[in-house]
């Protein structure tokens, strides 16, 4: 069975800090995909980054990073220099090689404030 | 190009009332999944459509959920009768073919049974 852990319920900052949101899954297959969505208040989820589970390559895009670990099962996302629009719940999501569906973690409400 | 649209985004019903969610995924998307949040849990598989074939429907919790995708293109979902514990976020979303793609989210229904 497939599990995605997201440990941190809320976390609050102050604008401009940097904050990094922990994702732990668990899976028996040694082919999978690793996602990051946001959801903004508007309520859609949007799409922020794909990863499979062969490219343990760190990303960067802009202002957000990616940090895949196989070793702890474990893909962190940290943003820096936060800002009021990162505002959003952000959940971590995972795709097995011989499956179709998404197993998601619980989200991370993150709150950006001035 | 449009991204996937749900109808509506807000749905108020009383308990043992019929309610419909509608689904219009990406224009030539294949795989169209409906997940379901829960108070503030996490998201959850409802079941996946290939064009308008049923390919996985082991999330669906009870008999009261119908899902369609006629002519697979868009698809309607009907609960009826509808429970209190029904009540939650509904989101739809869409795949290309190929393996190595994401999907992409409406906005969600958030629906309320009274």
């Amino acid at each position: 069975a497939q599990k995605v852990t997201q440990a941190q319920t809320e976390i609050s900052v102050v604008e401009k800090e940097d904050v990094t949101l922990d994702c732990v899954y668990e899976t028996r297959d040694t082919t999978y995909y690793l996602f990051w969505y946001k959801q903004p208040p508007s309520g859609e989820l949007v799409f922020l980054i794909r990863r499979n589970s062969f490219d343990e390559q760190n990303e960067i895009s802009g202002r957000y990073s990616w940090n895949f670990q196989k070793s702890t099962s474990s893909f962190n996302f940290t943003i820096t220099a936060s800002q009021v629009v990162d505002s959003a719940v952000y959940f971590c999501a995972l795709r097995t090689g011989g499956g179709n569906k998404l197993t998601f973690g619980t989200g991370t409400q993150l709150k950006v404030e001035l | 190009e449009a991204g996937v649209t749900q109808f509506p985004s807000h749905s108020v019903i009383e308990k043992g009332q019929t309610v419909t969610l509608r689904c219009d995924p990406i224009s030539g998307h294949d795989n169209l999944y409906w997940y379901r949040r829960v108070m503030g849990k996490e998201i959850k598989f409802l079941l996946h459509f290939v064009k308008e074939s049923k390919q996985d429907e082991s999330g669906m919790p009870n008999n009261r959920f119908l899902a369609e995708r006629t002519g697979g293109t868009y698809s309607t979902l009907k609960v009826q009768p509808a429970e209190l514990e029904d009540s939650g976020v509904y989101f739809c979303a869409s795949r290309g073919a190929h393996w190595d793609t994401e999907a992409f989210f409406g906005q969600g229904t958030r629906l309320t049974v009274v």
